[in-house]
């Protein structure tokens, strides 16, 4: 089975454009998760969706959005962006539905976002 | 979720067991232990997890104490490949936080020839 596929693989962009990175999950995963890597943050939580319904949201500005599609795969997108949001954006699907009793979660190679 | 504690950094030779503790003193009865992994450069792997019982899989061993207060992930015979940062989360399923996990610091793991 296909691992989690994330799109493009490398990003450099300049300050105050807008950009938009693909996750693709699993097969038959329907709940898709966001984060952002740093050297000086670690891994945070953006967003989780679960049946195209945002269902969670880390603590990030509204410049940073997301949506999921009816076939599971999702999007986000960062608008008027900044040096400080360079990172490596990671996207992880999960097999559980939400309620369910435990979950793993499942990543992506990540997107590599270069601001300058 | 239950903070947990982790060493900043771990050796170990290569063919030898690799046992990474975690601290999770204030766990509850409903909170289950996770661990990842993240080899530089890629995205987090997932490992294993568990509830009280003892766990293994074709990766690795996880040994929770009767007391749930800690656990040590075992991997049997570390290779080279292994050397990543160890994660160790808490997370309770009856959370309305949905699937996010607090990832924490981790231990990094160096395997050595």
């Amino acid at each position: 089975k296909a691992g989690v596929t994330q799109t493009p693989r490398y990003l450099i962009k300049t300050r105050g454009q807008q950009v938009t990175l693909s996750c693709s999950p699993i097969s038959g995963h329907r709940s898709v998760s966001w984060y952002q890597q740093t050297p000086g943050q670690g891994l945070q939580f953006l967003f989780e969706y679960f049946s195209e319904t945002q269902r969670n949201k880390g603590n990030f500005p509204g410049r940073f959005s997301g949506r999921q599609f009816s076939n599971s795969r999702s999007e986000m997108n960062v608008s008027t962006l900044e040096l400080g949001d360079s990172a490596l954006y990671l996207c992880a699907s999960s097999p559980r539905a939400p309620g369910t009793v435990n979950y793993e979660q499942y990543f992506g190679p990540g997107t590599r976002l270069t601001v300058t | 979720d239950a903070k947990t504690t982790q060493p900043t950094s771990m050796d170990c030779a290569e063919g030898r067991a690799a046992n990474l503790p975690c601290n999770h003193s204030t766990i509850s009865g409903n909170e289950y232990v996770y661990w990842y992994r993240q080899i530089h450069s890629q995205g987090p792997q997932y490992i294993i997890h568990g509830l009280k019982n003892n766990e293994t899989n074709e990766m690795a061993s996880l040994i929770i104490t009767e007391d749930r207060k800690s656990s040590t992930l075992i991997l049997p015979h570390a290779t080279l490949r292994d050397t990543a940062v160890y994660y160790c989360i808490v997370r309770s399923w009856l959370s309305n936080s949905g699937y996010a996990l607090n990832f924490g610091k981790g231990t990094s793991l160096l395997v050595t020839p």
